[in-house]
């Protein structure tokens, strides 16, 4: 079945421990991107990738790293998580590497809270 | 730039009453795409319909149905009978080429439904 897995689908974590949240897609997308969602916010985007080692910032993209060693792989990396990262957060995959035209496949989310 | 507005924050209607959602978005291209997608409580994004700028005819699907005009650069979305199971909140969302040059996909805010037995 085509999808994007995230993991974990929950995470309770203290406040500076760092954490990551996996993402893979088994669709061979060229592009990958995560978002988190804020109640009145909406969607907005942390960092995307067009291709491997091929990364760059999105709206939000402060307290976050990602890296894009495989195509298949876009993990989310908190180096020093703040309470203020608390969201539901979604990575989500285009097979179109120069963006998202046709849309995306998303995850089905994690929730973090950060204590 | 690129911008999708959702004004209705939260909407509630008793089962089986119609009920519309409103999109209004901004874009400078000529080309792009409108989508729409569903959150129900468990916090999924579903997919429910994507519409490319060149195709403005109304859509049906079961109860759902979208209206797409061009010239109010809206992309509004009908439920006719809603249901309890309808409860969730509602995206649109627009995808066009970003100043970078490459596409980018902006999110509404949302639209909250309570759908009331």
């Amino acid at each position: 079945e085509a999808q994007v897995t995230q993991n974990p689908r929950y995470l309770i974590t203290v406040t500076g421990k760092k954490l990551t949240v996996t993402c893979s897609q088994n669709m061979n997308h060229e592009y990958m991107s995560w978002y988190r969602q804020d109640p009145g916010l909406g969607l907005r985007q942390i960092y995307y990738s067009m291709n491997v080692e091929v990364t760059d910032k999105g709206d939000v993209p402060e307290g976050y790293k990602v890296s894009r060693k495989e195509k298949r792989n876009f993990p989310l990396i908190l180096e020093s998580p703040s309470p203020n990262q608390t969201s539901l957060y979604f990575c989500a995959s285009s097979f179109d590497g120069t963006g998202p035209f046709y849309g995306y496949t998303f995850g089905s989310g994690t929730r973090l809270t950060v204590v | 730039a690129q911008k999708v507005t959702q004004a209705q924050t939260e909407i509630s209607v008793v089962e089986k009453e119609d009920v519309t959602l409103d999109c209004v978005y901004e874009t400078r291209d000529t080309t792009y795409y409108l989508f729409w997608y569903k959150q129900p409580p468990s916090g999924e994004l579903v997919f429910l319909i994507r519409r490319n700028s060149f195709d403005e005819q109304n859509e049906i699907s079961g109860r759902y149905s979208w209206n797409f005009q061009k010239s109010t650069s809206s992309f509004n979305f009908t439920i006719t009978a809603s249901q309890v199971v309808d409860s969730a909140v509602y995206f649109c969302a627009l995808s066009d080429v970003s100043g970078a040059g490459s596409y980018q996909l902006t999110f509404g805010k949302g639209t909250k439904l309570s759908v009331i037995p």
